[in-house]
């Protein structure tokens, strides 16, 4: 079975470029989830997807950050434009109806973002 | 809310010995807890989780952790570590019995087993 498919997984850019991050979920994961890494930080949860309806992006800064997930499978995280603060991993993951409640949460390899 | 602590960042070790990852929580409500692992080049993977039961639990590679509720901790422990075993290892909480599939992840912990 495929796992998450992230990409790209490196990008580097200059401040005030827009950038993009694309998902593509285990089979069947109705959630999905994209987190922000920060070096010598845990994740912390941006958006949560639930098909296509996103139930949780209290954490996503709206000025700059925007997400979808047309058709309730792949997604897309845009930022524009980037900042220097925004160098981090962006972790993309899965889990199953149900999976989700009991922390069971399937993650890409990230996308490692360096703005300069 | 809920906030863990992983009181160490780095922690080196020699092959075969024993190990133990800490971890504390913070929370005011009941909890699930989990360790997940991150080997290198690698994405997160869910190494063990306390949901219920028996508070000690076990993963199929020899680690095992402890819910303790009144010290609010969830340690990880292995007696003999190998040189796979090097990796970051993250402890996060979520509301137990909660529908907003939020996971609260500590910052790490680097584990290397040296030779």
């Amino acid at each position: 079975e495929a796992g998450v498919v992230q990409s790209p997984r490196y990008k580097i850019i200059e401040k005030k470029q827009p950038v993009a991050f694309w998902c593509n979920p285990i089979s069947g994961h109705n959630t999905l989830y994209w987190y922000l890494q920060n070096l010598g930080q845990g994740p912390e949860l941006l958006i949560r997807y639930e098909n296509e309806e996103a139930v949780d992006d209290s954490q996503l800064p709206k000025d700059r950050f925007s997400a979808e997930r047309l058709k309730g499978v792949d997604s897309t995280l845009k930022i524009q434009p980037a900042e220097l603060g925004d160098s981090a991993v962006y972790l993309c993951a899965s889990s199953s109806p149900g999976g989700g409640n009991t922390g069971e949460l399937f993650f890409g390899e990230g996308s490692r973002l360096t703005v300069l | 809310a809920q906030s863990v602590t992983q009181l160490d960042s780095q922690v080196p070790v020699f092959e075969e010995a024993p190990v133990e990852l800490r971890c504390n929580y913070s929370s005011s409500v009941s909890v699930y807890l989990f360790w997940y692992v991150q080997y290198p080049n690698q994405g997160l993977q869910l190494l063990l989780k306390y949901l219920s039961g028996s508070t000690l639990v076990e993963s199929i590679n020899g680690f095992e952790a402890e819910f303790n509720k009144s010290q609010t901790s969830f340690h990880l422990r292995k007696p003999s570590v190998h040189i796979s075993d090097t990796a970051e290892y993250f402890c996060a909480v979520s509301v137990a019995g909660g529908s907003n599939y939020k996971l609260t992840f500590g910052k790490g912990t680097l584990l290397t087993v040296n030779p």
